[in-house]
């Protein structure tokens, strides 16, 4: 297996722009995946294969990738995004592994 | 629409095994993969492993390998996973999540796309 490496939390007030990145060799290789997940409820995924956005998730949250390092981005932050982040990745053998997630707190 | 809607909380003592259910509607079983993944309290989410609903095949994080069982029955649209030997560290809160249509590589995943309600196991002497 392998490790995806995030910060613990970052800290924004709102209209401004978050990043939260994810570390991780396998990163090189595979698609990253983000997802959201508010306290008391399942995770929801925002971006999925480093960029793609799913019907329903606001415009503002963006993914790219750079090497073995992938970032979610949420452009101009809202009260409503202060959440727990989590980023994932497979590897060649379709094992799964998840980062140690984010705390995304809107000041 | 779809839905994954799990079985109720667990308490269960050190050694023994806990088995979870999850029944999926609004979509055919048999048609995706379905992973298990699970929090300790304060924690990460942990992926443990997943099942094709279609052929049965499986594949476990290694970390449980040696414990883990998933199974499916899909004229009940329901996926099973048995977690065996279970200890203090074990507490936390299990999900069902829907993967990638079985006829998909991996590499074409869209993630894992909805998600039961969760499972609390506690496991305690």
């Amino acid at each position: 297996s392998y490790d995806l490496t995030q910060p613990p939390s970052v800290s924004m007030s709102p209209g401004q722009t978050a990043r939260i990145t994810c570390s991780g060799d396998a990163l090189s290789k595979q698609f990253a995946y983000w997802y959201q997940q508010k306290p008391g409820q399942a995770p929801v995924v925002v971006i999925y294969k480093d960029s793609e956005r799913p019907s329903g998730i606001p415009e503002r949250f963006s993914g790219s990738s750079s090497g073995t390092t992938v970032t979610l981005t949420i452009s101009g932050v809202q009260a409503e995004d202060e959440a727990d982040y989590y980023c994932q990745s497979p590897d060649s053998s379709d094992s799964w592994v998840f980062g140690g997630g984010t705390k995304l707190t809107v000041l | 629409q779809v839905q994954l809607v799990q079985s109720g909380a667990e308490v269960k003592k050190p050694g023994a095994s806990v088995k979870i259910s999850c029944k999926a509607s609004g979509y055919n079983l048999a048609d995706y993969t379905l992973h298990w993944v699970r929090q300790a309290p304060g924690q990460s989410l942990e992926w443990m492993g997943w099942i094709n609903a279609g052929n049965g095949h499986t594949k476990f994080s290694q970390k449980f390998q040696d414990r883990v069982t998933i199974t499916r029955d899909t004229f009940a649209r329901t996926a099973y996973m048995e977690l065996s030997s279970l200890r203090s560290e074990d507490t936390a809160v299990y999900f069902c999540a829907r993967g990638r249509p079985i006829s998909e590589d991996y590499y074409d995943s869209r993630g894992f796309t909805e998600w039961g309600q969760g499972t609390l196991v506690t496991v305690s002497s």
